[in-house]
């Protein structure tokens, strides 16, 4: 069966230090993947989307990287800030059947000064 | 002004009642979902809509019934309520099923507590 799966332990990191997170999946070929952010008591909130046929992709301080070989996308905040902190998401796509998305469980983010 | 909107955002109810979540969007968009959070915060897809035609329907309850009565809104009945429906029921919206990368916008969330 299809699995998603997120770094299951809280990251703690110091700002302006380089946040990593990690999605990989397994029995799943996506045509898409996306990264959501989650601040407590309110709906995900998209961030980033990269589609199969791209390596990586940017966004100001985000960075997200997809490697179909691996099964495993990595999302980088970079200088980072409390403010990011949060939860992210990733959450992956296919195209037809809806354009079904399916989300993984959710990296908690926490960075300190 | 919010883009996805859902009353109420806090609803409590003992077992057996029946109760509904609203959901609306002002997006322009032609797709809306529902989804679950649960306490783990697992995010899992319920329904979704198209145009008021439904084109997801997961492994759900019977008891949970959506109704689309045009493509700004999305309603979630839930009939005889039980303690495991408790959870974060989230709306969405996206432009479309066929731009080939589903956006969600999301709304706040309703939290259900079932007693």
């Amino acid at each position: 069966s299809q699995k998603i799966e997120q770094n299951s332990e809280a990251l703690n990191i110091q700002e302006g230090k380089t946040a990593t997170l990690t999605c990989n999946y397994t029995n799943y070929s996506p045509a898409y993947l996306q990264w959501y952010r989650q601040d407590p008591g309110r709906g995900p909130v998209f961030l980033l989307l990269i589609r199969e046929n791209e390596k990586e992709k940017r966004k100001e301080r985000l960075k997200v990287t997809f490697d179909t070989t691996l099964k495993q996308s990595l999302f980088h905040i970079t200088a980072s800030q409390p403010a990011d902190s949060a939860t992210y998401l990733c959450a992956l796509g296919h195209t037809g059947g809806g354009n079904k998305l399916t989300f993984g469980t959710g990296t908690q983010l926490k960075v300190e000064l | 002004d919010t883009a996805v909107s859902q009353t109420p955002k806090y609803l409590v109810t003992q077992m057996g009642n029946d109760k509904s979540i609203k959901c609306e969007q002002n997006l322009g968009h032609d797709t809306m979902y529902w989804y679950k959070q649960d306490s783990k915060k697992f995010l899992k897809i319920m329904f979704s809509y198209n145009n008021k035609e439904l084109i997801i329907n997961e492994t759900v309850p019977n008891r949970f019934s959506p109704k689309s009565p045009d493509k700004a809104h999305l309603n979630l009945h839930i009939n005889s309520l039980e303690l495991g429906d408790s959870a974060v029921y989230f709306c969405a919206s996206s432009q479309g099923v066929g731009t080939g990368a589903n956006v969600l916008t999301f709304g706040a969330g309703s939290r259900l507590t079932v007693l």
